[in-house]
Parts: C-alpha cells; sequence; structure tokens
C-alpha cells in the first residue's frame, strides 16, 4: 500500500540534544510538508519541499532544520535552539505543490522532553 | 494575520442526526479551501479540495459547499454514524502564492453517539 511512514511514533528528547523525525513516502509525490500541531491550535508550517534538493521555511521554521536529497525522504531535525519541542509533528506530501491537490498525511510522532 | 475560524469547537449528536459545521476564511485573493477528517489514532485523511465559487461537492453522506465572495465554507453530514466520529479540519490557501502553503483551522470535533 501507498501512504507516508513517520518514525518513531514517540521520541523523548533530553536537554541540548537533537533529534532526527523520519519521513518516508511512496506515492512518488514531488511536495512534502512538516507541520506542528499544539493544544489549541491548528496544524502550523515548519518546513516544505516543492522538489528535491530544495525547501522553504514555514512560519515556524527557527530550531528545526531539513534536508530532501531524495523525493521519498523530508526527515525533521530538532535542534537544541528549539526551546519548546513538545509536540505533535505530522508530515504529508502532495503530488505537486498547486493548491488544489489533496495532501496526504503520516501518523505522526509525539516529541516530549524529559 | 490570516485567520481561519471553524465552527462550533465541538459537537455531540446522535446517530441519525444530520449535522453541519462552518469554515470562515478571508475572501480575498481565494485559492482553494480543503477538508480533511482526523480520526483518534489515524492520519488526517483529506476529503475535498475545492477552488471555485459555488462549489458543491459530496462523498458518501458527506457534503460541502463553499462561498469565497463571503468567505465561508459548510461540511454537511446526513444521517451521522458513530464511525463519522472525528476531527474534521479546513484550511486555507495562503493569497498570493498558489502553493500548498495551507492555513489550518483548530477543526471542530464531532462525537456521535449510537
Amino acid at each position: 500500500d501507498g501512504g507516508i511512514t513517520q518514525s518513531p511514533k514517540y521520541l523523548f528528547r533530553k536537554e541540548g540534544q537533537n533529534v532526527t523525525l523520519s519521513c518516508e513516502q511512496n506515492l512518488n509525490h514531488d511536495a512534502m510538508y512538516w507541520y506542528r500541531q499544539d493544544p489549541g491550535q491548528g496544524l502550523r508550517l515548519i518546513y516544505y519541499s516543492q522538489i528535491v534538493n530544495d525547501f522553504q521555511k514555514g512560519d515556524i521554521a527557527e530550531g528545526y532544520s531539513v534536508s530532501r536529497e531524495k523525493k521519498e525522504s523530508f526527515p525533521l531535525t530538532v535542534t537544541s535552539a528549539q526551546k519548546n519541542p513538545t509536540a505533535f509533528y505530522l508530515c504529508a506530501s502532495s503530488l505537486g505543490h498547486h493548491s488544489n491537490q489533496p495532501q496526504h498525511f503520516g501518523d505522526g510522532t509525539r516529541l516530549s522532553i524529559l | 494575520i490570516l485567520n481561519v475560524e471553524q465552527s462550533p469547537q465541538s459537537l455531540h449528536v446522535q446517530e441519525g442526526d444530520s449535522t453541519n459545521f462552518t469554515c470562515s476564511f478571508p475572501s480575498s485573493n481565494f485559492y482553494a479551501l480543503h477538508w480533511y477528517r482526523w480520526e483518534t489514532a489515524k492520519s488526517p485523511e483529506a476529503l475535498f479540495v475545492m477552488t471555485l465559487n459555488g462549489d458543491e461537492k459530496k462523498k458518501g453522506r458527506i457534503s460541502a459547499t463553499l462561498n469565497t465572495k463571503e468567505g465561508y465554507s459548510y461540511l454537511y453530514i446526513k444521517g451521522s454514524q458513530p464511525e463519522d466520529s472525528a476531527t474534521y479540519l479546513c484550511a486555507f490557501v495562503r493569497p498570493k502564492t498558489g502553493f500548498q502553503k495551507l492555513v489550518f483551522g483548530t477543526g471542530t470535533r464531532l462525537l456521535v453517539s449510537p
């Protein structure tokens, strides 16, 4: 079955540590996205990538980094500069980057601070 | 600041009831509006992508309408079933991008009791 796989499902970070969240898709989609969900707020865009080897900052990119070396993979690193990383993280993809194409989502990773 | 407002925040209905929710968005420079269904412990699933004023879309017992001039969309569920219990998200494509930079509302949480 085609889809988006996020791992791990739960992740714990120590103070000062960088952690990387994995996102893999086998849908052959060009565009990929990372969102963050906090209680009482809508999904907020962290980073997005329209094509391999290209990515752009979203609304809340500070303290995060991404790479897009392969079409199917878009890992998100939460760096120690992100002061409030505890949240639920969702990865998504779309066939293209135009506004009329639906996004497909993974199951998410919940990140907590130890 | 772009805001997407969804109402009500939550809704509890009985099996067989019909219900509707509202999504309000800025009416200028409209590109597209997305609706997603997010069941607990699953990934968000695309329901509709709406692009034209007056659009009406239907998927089984769920339908949606769009009014871009006044900036709102309605989602209707006819004869609600317990499996319709989920959070329903709408997302607005940010003006002047035309790309998939979505602004999400906080969702309407629907609970359907048998």
